[in-house]
């Protein structure tokens, strides 16, 4: 059974403060990794898409980062605001036929102004 | 604009009843896809369709049933044989590069 795990669950920091997520998935069978942003009220929307062991991606003051061979993505956001606040998902595909997306369940994060 | 729309916002059915949840994109995705989310957990995959007329199940159909006449439409039915229908409902459709999936904004299933 394919697994991607997230950690931690919640997180709150205050505003300004940078931070990091963890996802962890199979490193055998990769495809790709993406991050999606998902705030209150709102669809989820794609942040990256991530092919490539080693692969740096980044958007204004979030990064994410994919190390293929031991099976982690870190996602950094630098001097957080409260516009941050949001679960951010990833999301594993394996490359066994492209139908099969495996979520992490989340990181929750609230940013205090 | 494009996009996948999902309606109602909020469902509430008494014990017993089917409901269907609708789910259209004009994305011109082939594949789409209905998600489960209860509290703590990760998206679950109910069913997926990666064409017109043909769909699969997933990781947690029973209880559930699909169809796919129209390239737009992939409507997901709650029949009464679901034990524990309360939850959030995702749909989705998929993009052909790297399999970028684009949501609906869900809906909200209570069983009363």
């Amino acid at each position: 059974i394919l697994n991607v795990e997230q950690s931690p669950q919640s997180l709150h920091v205050q505003e300004g403060d940078s931070t990091n997520f963890t996802c962890s998935f199979p490193s055998s069978n990769f495809y790709a990794l993406h991050w999606y942003r998902w705030e209150t009220a709102k669809s989820p929307e794609a942040l990256f898409v991530m092919t490539l062991n080693g692969d740096e991606k980044k958007k204004g003051r979030i990064s994410a980062t994919l190390n293929t061979k031991e099976g982690y993505s870190y996602l950094y956001i630098k001097g957080s605001q409260p516009e941050d606040s949001a679960t951010y998902l990833c999301a594993f595909i394996p490359d066994t036929g492209g139908f099969k997306t495996i979520f992490g369940a989340g990181t929750r994060l609230f940013v205090k102004a | 604009d494009g996009g996948i729309t999902q309606s109602p916002k909020y469902l509430f059915r008494k014990e017993g009843q089917n409901v269907t949840l609708s789910c259209e994109q004009n994305l011109n995705h082939d594949a789409m896809y209905w998600y489960r989310q209860d509290p703590g957990q990760g998206l679950r995959l109910i069913y997926y369709s990666q064409i017109v007329n043909d769909f699969q199940k997933g990781d947690i159909a029973e209880g559930y049933s699909v169809s796919r006449e129209k390239k737009e439409s992939f409507p997901l039915t709650v029949t009464s044989a679901q034990k524990n229908p309360t939850a959030f409902y995702l749909c989705a459709s998929r993009a052909e590069t790297y399999n970028e999936q684009f949501f609906g904004p869900g809906t909200r299933l209570t069983v009363l």
